[in-house]
């Protein structure tokens, strides 16, 4: 079956510090895969997308690379601000099964002034 | 303004007394889902909808019902609940065809 595994939480660190949150996943074939931030008493939100090997998705300054050969699709961040707190979310979505999203169990970053 | 909404956003009840958690979007979404949130676990799908009177398990079906009459409403039904479904529940929209995913703000669930 389909999974996603993410590193454990939580991840601290101080402002302005470089931000990499490792995500892997299996699946058949060329799933979509996403990352969702949740920010504290809120809905998830998604942050970037990526729909095919070798894209990059980005969004407010937050980076990720579909690497079909290691399965990998981690998040990283120059330079992380506290508004930056949340839990994040790795997800995928099957190539052959639109509707259902599988996700990783969440990593909580902690950003201290 | 575009949202999707749930109520109640807190609820503690007891085994075995039915509750429903309801769930509207304003955005004429073909697609509904509802997941669940454990800690360590992250979100695990419990039903989708991908239009009227179309309904699905997903991956934690058990103890749980669903019905779309409606393409703006997707309620979630504990007929009998239990300390198991103590969870963060979620539901979701998406318009066919795109990626993103519209979450509501959450109902924190507490079954004695």
């Amino acid at each position: 079956g389909n999974s996603v595994t993410q590193m454990e939480g939580p991840v601290t660190l101080s402002e302005e510090a470089f931000l990499t949150i490792n995500c892997t996943y299996t699946a058949t074939g060329y799933p979509s895969l996403f990352w969702y931030v949740q920010y504290p008493g809120e809905g998830l939100q998604l942050l970037l997308k990526a729909t095919k090997a070798d894209d990059k998705g980005s969004n407010k300054g937050f980076e990720a690379t579909y690497r079909k050969e290691t399965t990998s699709f981690h998040l990283e961040k120059g330079s992380v601000q506290v508004s930056d707190s949340a839990v994040y979310f790795c997800a995928l979505r099957p190539d052959n099964a639109g509707n259902m999203l599988t996700f990783g169990g969440g990593t909580r970053l902690m950003v201290k002034p | 303004e575009a949202q999707v909404t749930q109520n109640p956003r807190y609820l503690i009840t007891v085994t075995g007394k039915k509750l429903t958690v309801t769930c509207s979007q304003n955005m004429n979404h073909e697609y509904m889902s509802w997941y669940r949130q454990d800690p360590g676990l992250g979100l695990r799908q419990i039903y989708y909808s991908m239009n009227v009177e179309v309904t699905d398990k997903g991956d934690v079906p058990e103890g749980y019902k669903v019905s779309r009459k409606e393409k703006r409403n997707f309620p979630l039904i504990l007929e009998s609940p239990s300390p198991n479904q103590t969870s963060l529940y979620f539901c979701a929209s998406r318009l066919q065809g795109t990626y993103e995913q519209y979450f509501g703000p959450g109902t924190r669930l507490t079954v004695t």
